[in-house]
C-alpha cells in the first residue's frame, strides 16, 4: 500500500522559509516522479512541482525562483525548500506520485503552511 | 497555460440518479494525460480516471470517463451516497493545471 506522510508546515512570516518532507512507502520510490500540489482554504487544487526519477524538476510559475524541490532515494523522501514566503502561499500542500499519464496517482494527507505576520 | 473550466459549478441530484461533469479546456489537450479526481470535505483527493476513461484500481464501473480536444465528461452512472463530493479535471500540456472544480451535492 502507498503510503505518503507530510510534514514540515507551520506558521511562517512573510519573507520566512520552510522545508517540507514527504516520506514515502508502499513502492519503488527511486523509480516514480513525485509532485506536491496545494490548495488554498476552501479553494481548488495547484500543482506546484515535480521531480521525475532521474532529479529533473519543473515548477509552477507562481513558485518558479523561491521553491526547490529535491529527492533523497536512501530516505524515500521529497522535499520542497519554500523561501520568501507570501500570503498568497497559505495552503494544504499534499505530496503526491506522479503517474505515467502525468495525472496524480497516489496522495499523501498535507500538510498546511499558514503564511501570516 | 491551458485553462480547464468545469461545469456546472454545483451539481444537486438525489442518490440513485445519474451525474454527468463536464469539463473544457481553452485549447486541444492530448485525452491521455487528462485525468478526473474526487475529494471529500478534509481528505487528500482520490484519482478516478486518468487517460480520460481509465479507472484507477478500486474505482467502481459506475464512473466512467469520455471525451477528446477540448470537451471531455466524467458520468456517474447511478449515485451513491458516497459519491456527494467535489470532483477536479486535470491535464498535462506544459505545465499541470486543474480546473476549478464541481460540487456534487445531495438534493
Amino acid at each position: 500500500e502507498v503510503q505518503l506522510l507530510e510534514s514540515g508546515g507551520g506558521l511562517v512570516h512573510p519573507g520566512g522559509s520552510l522545508r517540507l518532507s514527504c516520506a514515502a512507502s508502499g513502492f519503488t520510490f527511486s523509480s516514480s516522479a513525485m509532485s506536491w500540489v496545494r490548495q488554498a482554504p476552501g479553494k481548488g487544487l495547484e500543482w506546484v512541482s515535480t521531480i521525475n526519477n532521474r532529479g529533473g524538476t519543473d515548477y509552477a510559475a507562481s513558485v518558479k525562483g523561491r521553491s526547490t524541490i529535491s529527492r533523497d532515494n536512501s530516505k524515500n523522501t521529497v522535499y520542497l525548500q519554500m523561501n520568501s514566503l507570501r500570503a498568497e502561499d497559505t495552503a494544504v500542500y499534499f505530496c503526491a506520485v506522479r503517474g505515467l499519464t502525468f495525472n496524480f496517482d497516489s496522495w499523501g494527507q498535507g500538510t498546511l503552511v499558514t503564511v501570516s505576520s | 497555460e491551458i485553462v480547464l473550466t468545469q461545469s456546472p459549478g454545483t451539481l444537486s441530484l438525489s442518490p440513485g440518479e445519474r451525474a454527468t461533469l463536464s469539463c473544457r479546456a481553452s485549447q486541444s489537450i492530448s485525452s491521455t494525460y487528462f485525468a478526473w479526481y474526487q475529494q471529500k470535505p478534509g481528505q487528500a483527493p482520490r484519482l478516478l480516471l486518468y487517460g480520460t476513461s481509465t479507472r484507477a484500481t478500486g474505482i467502481p464501473d459506475r464512473f466512467s470517463g469520455d471525451g477528446s480536444g477540448t470537451d471531455f465528461t466524467l458520468t456517474i452512472s447511478r449515485l451513491e451516497p458516497e459519491d456527494f463530493a467535489v470532483y477536479y479535471c486535470q491535464q498535462y500540456s506544459g505545465p499541470y493545471t486543474f480546473g476549478q472544480g464541481t460540487k456534487l451535492e445531495i438534493k
